[in-house]
C-alpha cells in the first residue's frame, strides 16, 4: 500500500498568515495514464471532508483561490496563501493512483 | 442540489450485519463511480469501497475484504454497503461520495455520513 505522509500534524497561524502542509508518498503517485491522483480535502470540525483540489493542482468548483496545491512524484504542498477563520479543520491528502486508495493522517490548522 | 444521503446506521453486535444506504439526488447518478470512506471516532479518513458507474468492477480494502458489499441500483439512484462479520474495529462514521466525473480518482462531493456502532 502506499503510505502517505503529511507534515505538520499540526499547525497554529495568525489569521491573515499563509500556511502550508507537505504531504509525501511513499513511491510516485504517477498512473500509468499519466496523470497523478493527488488530491486535498478538509474537514471543517463536525462537518464531512469536502473536496478542495485534485490532481495536484486543480481546484474544485467553488473553492477560494486562496487555496493552491503543487507538487509532483511523491512531494506535494497544499497552500493557504492567507488564513481565514473558516479554514479552521483538519486537512488531508489522498492518493487515488493505486489501490487501496490512501489519506495522509490528516493535519490540524487551528488560529494561534 | 447535489447531495447524497446516508442511512441505514446503527448499533449491531460483533459478528452481526447492516446495511447502509446512500440516496444520491442532483446529478445522473448512473454516471458516476461511487465510493464509501469511513472514519473511526476521533480517527483518519479510511477508504473502504469503490463500484464503477454500471456496477461492474468493485474494488476493497483489505480491512473489508470477503465481509462487506458494495452495490449500486441505479434504476433509483441508490448506493448500498452490506457490511457482515462485524467487528469493533468497524465502528466509524461511513460516508458515502461521489467520485470525479472524467477521472474518478478522487472524491468530489460527500454525504454528511451514517454512524455504525459494533458492540456487545
Amino acid at each position: 500500500d502506499i503510505v502517505m505522509t503529511q507534515t505538520p500534524l499540526s499547525s497554529p497561524v495568525t489569521l491573515g498568515q499563509p500556511a502550508s502542509i507537505s504531504c509525501r508518498s511513499s513511491q510516485s503517485l504517477v498512473h500509468s495514464d499519466g496523470n497523478t491522483y493527488l488530491s486535498w480535502l478538509q474537514q471543517r470540525p463536525g462537518q464531512p471532508p469536502r473536496l478542495l483540489i485534485y490532481k495536484i493542482s486543480s481546484r474544485f468548483s467553488g473553492v477560494p483561490d486562496r487555496f493552491s496545491g503543487s507538487g509532483a512524484g511523491t512531494d506535494f504542498t497544499l497552500k493557504i496563501s492567507r488564513v481565514e477563520a473558516e479554514d479552521v479543520g483538519v486537512y488531508y491528502c489522498m492518493q487515488g493512483t493505486q489501490i487501496p486508495w490512501t489519506f495522509g493522517q490528516g493535519t490540524k490548522v487551528e488560529i494561534k | 442540489q447535489v447531495q447524497l444521503v446516508e442511512s441505514g446506521g446503527g448499533l449491531v453486535k460483533p459478528g452481526g450485519s447492516l446495511r447502509l444506504s446512500c440516496a444520491a439526488s442532483g446529478f445522473t447518478f448512473s454516471d458516476y463511480y461511487m465510493s464509501w470512506i469511513r472514519q473511526a471516532p476521533g480517527k483518519g479518513l479510511e477508504w473502504v469501497s469503490y463500484i464503477s458507474s454500471s456496477g461492474s468492477t468493485t474494488y476493497y480494502a483489505d480491512s473489508v475484504k470477503g465481509r462487506f458489499t458494495i452495490s449500486r441500483d441505479n434504476a433509483k439512484n441508490s448506493l448500498f454497503l452490506q457490511m457482515n462479520s462485524l467487528r469493533a474495529e468497524d465502528t466509524a462514521v461511513y460516508y458515502c461520495a461521489r467520485c470525479g466525473h472524467y477521472y474518478y480518482n478522487y472524491m468530489d462531493v460527500w454525504g454528511k455520513g451514517t454512524t455504525v456502532t459494533v458492540s456487545s
